[in-house]
Parts: structure tokens; sequence; C-alpha cells
């Protein structure tokens, strides 16, 4: 079974430029999650998509940050305009069914703003 | 609001030691925990998942241990190895949550010296 896939790996940009990141869930899976990984913290929920809804956006910060799920498979995770506190690594993640099932994680896209 | 506090931040040990690892939460109402292991550059990869009403789960020379009134979890790491040099993060899930959030902790680096 093929994993979560995501791209770029890696990405440096100047600060206000923007930058899109795509996850591939593994399929199948309902639920699907971006989180922030900023260096020396855990993860933090940004989104979670149930299919492709909302499910909680609590933690984005919608004026810099947007997420779409067309058709429930793919996603992709937008900052326009980039600042230098949004270098991190984002992390995607898929679960079969409801939001309370294991998560399995994508390798990441480590962003770095310059 | 839920925290999740893993010490110490940074571990270096000699090949073959058994040792432990320690994450705390302050809302004990959870709906269970888990462990991932993450390695330089990777995703997370979940090790062990304790149900609230678990007090341990073994795998292999892991074995996660959960005390919810106290609000701990400890991870024990058998007779370490090389291999097992990486940072290893505990996540919570809240009852109070209906999106089933996991909430991180920021994670041990752990170095096994051969």
């Amino acid at each position: 079974e093929a994993g979560v896939a995501q791209s770029p790996r890696y990405k440096i940009i100047e600060k206000r430029q923007s930058v899109a990141f795509w996850c591939n869930p593994i399929s199948g899976h309902a639920t699907l999650y971006w989180y922030q990984q900023i260096l020396g913290q855990g993860p933090k929920l940004l989104i979670q998509f149930q299919n492709n809804g909302v499910v909680d956006d609590s933690q984005l910060p919608k004026d810099r940050f947007s997420a779409e799920r067309l058709k429930g498979v793919d996603s992709t995770l937008k900052i326009q305009p980039a600042k230098l506190e949004d270098s991190a690594v984002y992390l995607c993640a898929s679960a079969p069914g409801g939001p309370y099932n294991e998560q399995f994680f994508g390798p990441g896209t480590r962003l770095t703003v310059l | 609001k839920q925290e999740v506090t893993q010490i110490p931040a940074a571990l270096s040990v000699p090949e073959g030691e058994n040792l432990v690892l320690n994450c705390s939460f302050t809302d004990s109402a959870i709906y269970n925990l888990q462990w991932f292991r993450q390695d330089p550059g990777k995703g997370l990869t979940s090790l062990l998942l304790i149900q609230s009403s678990q007090r341990e789960q073994t795998s292999g020379r892991l074995n996660a241990s959960l005390d919810k009134s106290s609000g701990r979890s400890t991870l024990y790491i058998a007779a370490s190895q090389p291999g097992d040099s990486a940072t290893y993060l505990c996540a919570v899930r809240l009852l109070s949550s209906n999106t089933g959030k996991l909430i991180f902790g920021q994670g041990t680096t752990l170095q096994v010296k051969p």
C-alpha cells in the first residue's frame, strides 16, 4: 500500500512570496490533516478535512494560509504572502474513516523563508 | 487547555542501555495517547497507541505505560541500539474533542552511541 505522498520535499523562498504544497493521501482515507512543525517543537494541527469538508481550521492563520481538498482526495496548502516565522516542516497525514483512527504521516515539506 | 510536555528534550546513552522517555499532560480526560518516532527529514511513524482504558502496550523492545490520574506516560526502550536514534514524540487525543485532534509534545531527541 502506497503511503502519503507530499511534494515538494524542500522549498526556499523570499519573504512575501507565495508557496504551495501538495499532498496525496493513502487511497480511500477520508480524513486528511495538515500540520506545521517548527524546529524543536511538536507538530501543530493547521487544518483537518473530512472528505472535502473542513472539520477544524481553528489554528490556521487565515489571513495568509489557505487549503483545499477538491473531490475529497488530494489537497493543497498555500501560504500567501510568506513570513519568516513560516519556516517549518509542513506534514500531511491521512486516516481511514473517522477522526479517531490512526493517522499516517507523509515525509513532509521543509520550507525555508529568507 | 491541554498541554503536553516531554522531558528531557535530548538524551544521549551508550548502546545497550535501557532507557525511559517521559510524557506528561495536563488534562487527564484523554481518549488515547500515542507515541511516534521521527527520523531526520522524515515524517512520523506510529510506535504504540494506548487507549484510555489501558495501562500499557508493548511492541518488541518498546513498552509504553499510561497513568491517566497522574497525567503521565512513559516509553521504555530496552537494550537500546544506534538505530533507535531519532526524535520521539507523544501525542494525546482529548475526550472533549469531536475532531480527534492530536496534541503533541515537543519531543525527546535520542542519540544512542555505538
